[in-house]
């Protein structure tokens, strides 16, 4: 079945650091692909989407670029702010089979130091 | 975008008993989803609410231990039966976007059974 396999965290980084959170996955179809962010006490965000191939998405800084050739989609910030601090997931959704249900990595914690 | 209102936002209860949860979305939508996310964990999909039938669930879920209603395209409940210290987790209302584009989330309920 189709998943999604992201790094491990926590990743502990200094403030204007550069990011990369590593992101796979595995379906039969043609998924959309997203990460998601949940700040600490809140609900699950949308933090950028890509829907084919070669799509690149991006927001707040934020990039991912949609890798077919790879099967990834690595999140990527060039310089991370304390704020940024977060637990980021990783998601497919696979809409060959219509359900449009999302598919989460295990998620990776984010923590960036003054 | 689509505005989800959970309700309760948290509880605690005791073991043996049930907890129902309401998902109230601002705009018609075919597509609810229910989600589950265990402490430190990432979301799994419990079951997809459909609008004059009975909910799907993915393996693992039943519908004795997760009932689900789905009155209308707007509302949707989930109901915890005979809770144990296991089902303490946040449960998440999702909605979906035909073609699965995008999916918005509700703030979650924080559930502890003691």
């Amino acid at each position: 079945g189709d998943s999604v396999t992201q790094m491990e965290g926590p990743v502990t980084l200094s403030e204007e650091a550069f990011l990369t959170i590593n992101c796979t996955y595995t379906a039969t179809g043609y998924p959309s692909l997203f990460w998601y962010v949940q700040y600490p006490g809140e609900g699950l965000q949308l933090l950028l989407k890509a829907t084919k191939a070669d799509d690149k998405g991006s927001n707040k800084g934020f990039e991912a670029t949609y890798r077919k050739e790879t099967t990834s989609f690595h999140l990527e910030k060039g310089s991370v702010q304390v704020s940024d601090s977060a637990v980021y997931f990783c998601a497919l959704s696979d809409r060959s089979d219509s359900s449009y249900k999302l598919i989460f990595g295990s998620g990776t914690r984010l923590l960036v130091r003054p | 975008s689509a505005v989800i209102s959970q309700k309760p936002s948290r509880d605690i209860c005791q073991r043996g008993t049930s907890l129902t949860i309401q998902c109230q979305v601002d705009s018609q939508v075919t597509m609810m989803f229910w989600y589950r996310q265990q402490p430190g964990q990432s979301l799994t999909l419990i079951a997809t609410a459909n609008q004059g039938s009975e909910a799907t669930y993915e393996s693992g879920f039943v519908i004795d231990k997760f009932p689900i209603s789905r009155p209308n395209l707007t509302f949707s409940t989930l109901t915890v039966s005979n809770m144990s210290p296991e089902d303490s987790s946040i449960y998440l209302c999702s909605v979906g976007s035909p073609g699965g584009a995008e999916a918005f989330f509700g703030q979650g309920t924080r559930l502890t059974v003691v």
